[in-house]
């Protein structure tokens, strides 16, 4: 079956710490795996994706993702956070349909 | 980047009427809208596949008949939320992909928070 697990619901970091948001997924085939961000009161936004090649993978706002295969998994992470990351995290799997993660709420303490 | 709208924004209504929410693609032409709930424990679930000039695809557990989906243009298309509930109460967004500019990628509508009294 395809699915989704983003395994941490809530993480709190202080300001300037890294950070490493978890995403696993499965799926037989090659996934196209995304990660968004939404900010309170305002849409969701695509941070990066993978679909092939490097794994791993460059986004906006300073975050990276790095694609494993043997371990299913597609983790977000962070060397510094800012207080303005904090935010909604969702994990997204693109096979024949759209399956998101629960999402990891992340707050940041200064 | 591509702009995706949702009208309107909150909307509040009695049990037992419809609501009409409405999805543009503000430029660029979507064959393909995706509409999504988003549940009080914050997961994104996928309600149906909205095709231009065809029926919409449901999801699994998706009443068809109580969220109606109309894609009527390559710009538009709406999720009418029939005999609304206080259970229908939730965060629906919309998305669509623009086949010119990255073909996998969702550009997101902000949203539409539905309240049903």
């Amino acid at each position: 079956a395809q699915s989704v697990t983003q395994p941490d619901i809530h993480i709190t970091v202080s300001e300037g710490a890294s950070l490493e948001l978890r995403c696993n997924y499965s799926y037989g085939a090659t996934p196209y795996l995304f990660w968004y961000v939404q900010s309170p009161g305002q849409g969701l936004q695509l941070l990066l994706k993978y679909f092939s090649g490097d794994t791993l993978v460059q986004g906006i706002k300073g975050f990276e993702a790095e694609f494993k295969r043997s371990q299913s998994s597609f983790n977000l992470r962070k060397p510094s956070v800012h207080w303005s990351d904090a935010a909604e995290y969702f994990c997204l799997l693109d096979t024949d349909k759209l399956i998101f993660g629960t999402g990891t709420r992340l707050q940041v303490f200064p | 980047g591509a702009v995706v709208s949702q009208h309107p924004s909150r909307v509040i209504c009695k049990s037992g009427t419809s609501v009409k929410i409405e999805c543009r693609s503000l430029d660029f032409q979507a064959t393909t809208m995706f509409w999504y709930r988003q549940f009080p424990k914050k997961s994104l679930m996928l309600m149906a596949t909205s095709n231009e000039g065809s029926k919409a695809t449901y999801e699994q557990g998706v009443e068809k008949d109580k969220f109606l989906i109309n894609h009527a243009s390559l710009t538009l298309s709406t999720l009418t939320v029939t005999s609304a509930h206080p259970e229908d109460s939730s965060f629906y967004i919309c998305s669509a992909s623009d086949p010119q500019r990255s073909p996998n990628e969702q550009f997101f509508g902000p949203g539409t928070r539905l309240t049903v009294l």
